[in-house]
């Protein structure tokens, strides 16, 4: 299985300030479509996953411009602008190219 | 706007069965494919099974011959049939729409304890 390596796993953030986590997976995430699937994931406390990032740079539907997503290959990144008192959860990357699909660990966001 | 709703958990013996259902709306159910994910307390998500809009299924190792997926695109709901269950098998179980994880319903918890 693909393994997926985030970090830091905490990240004590002051509001307003940026933040960045680290994913990286232990092969390469490039389809044979030419498409690389690495997701990011919101959990806020209490809730289900929501996902924030497709295709690695790909904001969904009615997420907010301060969150960003980076990298290629096995190196992803994933950027909050500036962080506000909502992005408080954990956030996972996720590979969608091979199955069975794998998740990080898990990078736990809160404020400072 | 899509949505996902399960049900069917609940509290079984180890080496019992269950079988969770999943109600879908607000997409063209028969073009996506549909995929379990289940959360341990305190852990993080994992990707159980999933079946394509054709039919084809996939399975982490850890449950291949306990469980079975399957869908019917007449009531636009997805299945997930769970045989042998053991301890481990705790937790909620998400649906989501497609493999990539586009919208995730709101879970159902399945304890396996005796």
């Amino acid at each position: 299985d693909v393994v997926m390596t985030q970090s830091p796993l905490s990240l004590p953030v002051t509001l307003g300030q940026p933040a960045s986590i680290s994913c990286r997976s232990s092969q390469s995430l490039v389809y044979s479509d030419g498409n690389t699937y690495l997701n990011w994931f919101q959990q806020r406390p209490g809730q289900s996953p929501r996902r924030l990032i497709y295709k690695v740079s790909n904001r969904d539907s009615g997420v907010p411009d301060r969150f960003s997503g980076s990298g290629s290959g096995t190196d992803f990144t994933l950027k909050i602008s500036r962080v506000e008192a909502e992005d408080v959860g954990i956030y996972y990357c996720m590979q969608g190219t091979h199955w069975p699909r794998t998740f990080g660990q898990g990078t736990k966001v809160e404020i400072k | 706007e899509v949505q996902l709703f399960e049900s069917g958990g609940g509290l079984v013996q180890p080496g019992g069965s269950l079988r969770l259902s999943c109600a879908a709306s607000g997409f063209t159910f028969s073009s996506y494919a549909m995929s379990w994910v289940r959360q341990a307390p305190g852990k993080g998500p994992e990707w159980v099974s999933a079946i394509s809009g054709s039919g084809n299924t996939y399975f982490v190792d850890s449950v291949k011959g306990r469980f079975t997926i399957s869908r019917d695109n007449s009531k636009n709901t997805v299945h997930l049939q769970m045989n042998s269950l053991r301890v481990e098998d705790t937790a909620v179980y998400y649906c989501a729409k497609s493999m990539q994880g586009d919208s995730w319903g709101q879970g159902t918890l399945v304890t396996v304890s005796s």
